[in-house]
């Protein structure tokens, strides 16, 4: 069955620096989305992209996040100076056409210390 | 702001005995509702699923109730598994939003032997 990959599982990260956060969607699908959970918290809404642009995205997702879909099959999402309240585990998830069960990834932890 | 809110931060059942994870939400604009299942160190799962002109969904041991009226929704699992012990997320959405999904802040079922 096609599934949602992330890459890396854990990254671990100086404050300042640029992360970059890969997964890989299911294939015939067309929206994508990244959310991502604090922990103890509930899992939050980033950004959503179809058509190769941003259709929405959150208070959170200021100018320091950034998504692209270079190629294909690829969804990248970067920090471009993490924080330490960046720390968090980051999902993507994808959505097929005409309809509304989202599919999730299994994450990336990102710490930043 | 919480759109979606599970008040019941954890749930101890028997085995095969009916498991009742509640769901209340605010914003009369979701169309949709969904419920997804999430182990330690994974992503969440999609587990079932209702659209808002329906007011209950069956898949095998899981439904789900809707009443749009008193903006309710709960996930019945009978009988109840020690496989079900997972966090249990509802999230609601909305196709002119994207379909981006609002989740509650999950309810530990822990279903005991």
């Amino acid at each position: 069955e096609p599934e949602v990959t992330q890459t890396p599982s854990h990254q671990v990260t100086q404050m300042g620096q640029e992360v970059i956060l890969r997964c890989v969607p299911i294939s015939n699908h067309l929206y994508f989305y990244w959310y991502r959970q604090i922990l103890g918290q509930k899992v939050e809404f980033l950004v959503s992209f179809y058509n190769n642009e941003i259709s929405e995205k959150s208070e959170i997702f200021d100018d320091q996040f950034s998504v692209e879909r270079p190629d294909g099959s690829n969804f990248t999402l970067k920090i471009r100076s993490t924080k330490l309240e960046d720390s968090a585990m980051y999902f993507c998830a994808s959505l097929r056409d005409r309809a509304y069960e989202q599919y999730f990834g299994p994450g990336t932890r990102l710490t930043v210390t | 702001d919480q759109q979606v809110k599970q008040n019941s931060p954890s749930l101890s059942v028997q085995e095969g005995r009916i498991s009742i994870l509640n769901c209340d939400y605010t914003n009369s604009m979701f169309d949709y509702f969904l419920w997804y299942k999430k182990y330690p160190a994974e992503g969440p799962t999609f587990l079932i699923s209702i659209s808002s002109i329906k007011d209950k969904n069956e898949d095998g041991r899981f439904t789900v109730f809707l009443n749009k009226s008193a903006k309710h929704l709960s996930l019945h699992i009978v009988p109840s598994q020690p496989g079900d012990s997972a966090v249990y997320f509802c999230a609601a959405s909305n196709s002119g939003s994207n379909y981006k999904l609002t989740f509650g802040k999950g309810t530990l079922l822990t279903v005991n032997p």
